[in-house]
Order: C-alpha cells, then structure tokens, then sequence
C-alpha cells in the first residue's frame, strides 16, 4: 500500500493556459475526492467519484473545472483557462469500501498561475 | 450552515500537554476528525470520533468531544518536536456522503 499518489507535485503556468492534474488512489479504493487548499486555510471540498461516477459537486468547481475518473482508478482534474485566483493546493483522497468516514489524502499538487 | 472554527497558534513547551480546541456549528455532524499537516505535505489523519463518542484515546492522543456545547479536542501528551505542524479539525455532515468540513488549522509550534 503506496498511499494516495499526485502527479506532478508541482505546476507553474501562465494565466489563460490549461493544467491538467493526475490522482492515483490507494489500490482498492472506490471513492475519490478532489479538495483545494489555499494558503492559511483547510481544504475545501470539491467533488467525489464513487468508482467512476461522479456523484457530488461543489459550488467551487466553476465550468473551468472538470475531473474525470473514467476506469475507477485514477482520476484526472483539467482546469482550462487558468486564473490567478485558482492559485492553490489540489489535493485528492480516498476512501476504502465500507470505510467512508476514513479519508486518506495525498501530497497534492501546488498550482502556481502567473 | 456548516463552519469549523479554530485558534490559528498554538506554542508549548516539549514535553508538555497541548491542547487544541475546534468549535463546529452543524448539530448533525456524524464523524468529526483530527488531521495534521507538516510543511509542504497532504494531510494525515490523526484520529476521528463518531459523534455518539465523547472521548477518544490513541496513545498519545485523547479526543475529547461536547456535543452540547459543539466543542471538540485534541490533547497531545509529552509533546515533541515532531508534532510541530498544523492541525486541522473538521467534520463529516450527515446527508453528504463525502463532504468534509474542514477549519483553517491550527498552527502548533514547540518550544525548548
């Protein structure tokens, strides 16, 4: 058991491009969570997948946002057109069958956007 | 509505207890959780207490959960300088079956 792994751990970008985020959860995990972290503050939630449907959204995910999970593995989270503001920590989790209320995080991916 | 409130600092001597308190506002909270997060890294659950608990212990660690007064916390005994990190309470709403509410953290710092 790995853990919850991110990829990468770290992006740089310019305003107007698009990022693409990659989540790969602990093996056997059916559920899969997409937090934010901005500086000073806790995550915010932002959507899950129970295998690979994505069955809850957050106000926060503007239509910039989208986040697949298309086999129940990993899951990806595309923002298009990035903006200043969306300048944070992504961070996703897990969780095991049976154990919803256990959510284990990964080292997230810190987006920077110029 | 759901709100997580925490203390942003917290500094003690090694060796000692530290206490870190939480406050939430949601009545129907079913799970509520200590998380620590250490520079530059993801979140780790520390412990968590099913709301029908009013304390918890894991070694070093004891919980301790008012559900009358929605006060919850998080008691670090001999306190090293290992535990230097930010602690994060948060809370799972029943009716969502994800969503976790999270506060701004609160920074603990060690002292010598």
């Amino acid at each position: 058991d790995t853990g919850v792994s991110q990829n990468p751990r770290h992006k740089i970008t310019k305003r107007g491009q698009n990022v693409t985020f990659r989540c790969d959860p602990i093996s056997e995990h059916n559920r899969l969570y997409w937090y934010r972290q901005t500086l000073g503050q806790g995550p915010e939630f932002l959507t899950y997948f129970q295998n690979e449907a994505q069955l809850e959204k957050s106000r926060l995910l503007s239509d910039r946002f989208s986040a697949e999970r298309p086999k129940g593995s990993f899951s990806t989270l595309e923002i298009q057109r990035t903006e200043q503001g969306d300048s944070a920590m992504y961070l996703c989790a897990s969780s095991p069958v049976g154990k919803t209320e256990t959510q284990y995080f990964g080292p997230g991916t810190r987006l920077l956007v110029l | 509505g759901e709100d997580v409130e925490q203390s942003l600092f917290l500094s003690v001597r090694e060796g000692d207890s530290s206490v870190i308190n939480c406050t939430y506002t949601d009545s129907s909270s079913t799970y509520l959780y200590w998380y620590k997060q250490e520079p530059g890294a993801g979140l780790q659950l520390l412990t968590y207490i099913f709301s029908n608990m009013d304390m918890k212990q894991d070694q070093r660690l004891t919980v301790l959960l008012n559900k009358k007064d929605k006060h919850l916390s998080l008691r670090i005994a001999d306190t090293q300088t290992g535990d230097s990190a930010i602690y994060f309470c948060a809370e799972k709403v029943r009716g969502s079956a994800s969503k976790i509410i999270f506060g701004s953290g609160t920074r603990l710092s060690i002292r010598p």
